[in-house]
């Protein structure tokens, strides 16, 4: 069974770019969440995704908007790009039913480098 | 506002010993709570899961228990190995079932 995965794995931009990040769940999971990882902050959730509706957003900058498709796969974008969005950001996919047993499988990542 | 915390940050420790990392949180209103290991530019891997009823899980040499009405949970790895040497992270799912947050996580080092 595949793992989650997103491409590209690595991205250099230039600051005001635009870049756009995909990831494709597990077969069979509809929930998709975004979150970005710096060595300063940590971990943080941008925003969860279900059968096509964003059901909940992190306490990030409008520059940052995803999408889900009909076959489960999310792209997130960041407009504008600002040396600090250069993090990791990883994405991960659950069955998204709800419920305590909702387990979150992550993908390897992209690296982002704002130049 | 959820808040999680590891503690500690960063642990060194003699190949074989066996060791406890510790997790808090703030909010009792949780789904879940998941441990995961993060190796260096790699992405996350889930260890295991504690559902909000439960008060413990295993999976081999792992063992995470979760007090929900104290906000702690503790990830205990019996006979450390080299190759356990990652960062650990934990997370509580919130009720609404749709975010994990994070704590900061502790950098373990097991030196053979």
């Amino acid at each position: 069974k595949a793992g989650v995965t997103q491409t590209p794995r690595y991205l250099i931009k230039t600051r005001g770019q635009q870049v756009t990040l995909s990831c494709s769940p597990i077969s069979g999971h509809r929930s998709v969440s975004w979150y970005q990882q710096t060595p300063g902050q940590g971990l943080q959730f941008l925003f969860e995704y279900f059968s096509e509706t964003q059901r909940n957003k992190g306490n990030f900058p409008g520059r940052f908007s995803g999408r889900q498709f009909s076959n489960s796969r999310s792209e997130m974008n960041v407009s504008t790009l600002e040396l600090g969005d250069s993090a990791l950001y990883l994405c991960a996919s659950s069955r998204g039913g709800g419920g305590p047993n909702t387990e979150a499988f992550f993908g390897q990542g992209t690296r982002l480098t704002v130049v | 506002k959820q808040e999680v915390t590891q503690i500690p940050a960063a642990l060194s420790v003699p190949e074989g010993e066996n060791l406890v990392l510790n997790c808090s949180f703030t909010d009792s209103a949780i789904y879940n709570l998941q441990w995961f290991r993060q190796d260096p530019g790699k992405g996350l891997t889930s260890l295991l899961l504690i559902q909000s009823s439960q008060r413990e899980q295993t999976s081999g040499r792992l063992n995470a228990s979760l007090d929900k009405s104290s906000g702690r949970s503790t990830l205990y790895i019996a006979a450390s190995q080299p190759g356990d040497s990652a960062t650990y992270l934990c997370a509580v799912l919130n009720q609404a079932g749709t975010a994990l947050i994070f704590g900061k996580g502790t950098t373990l080092s097991v030196s053979s």
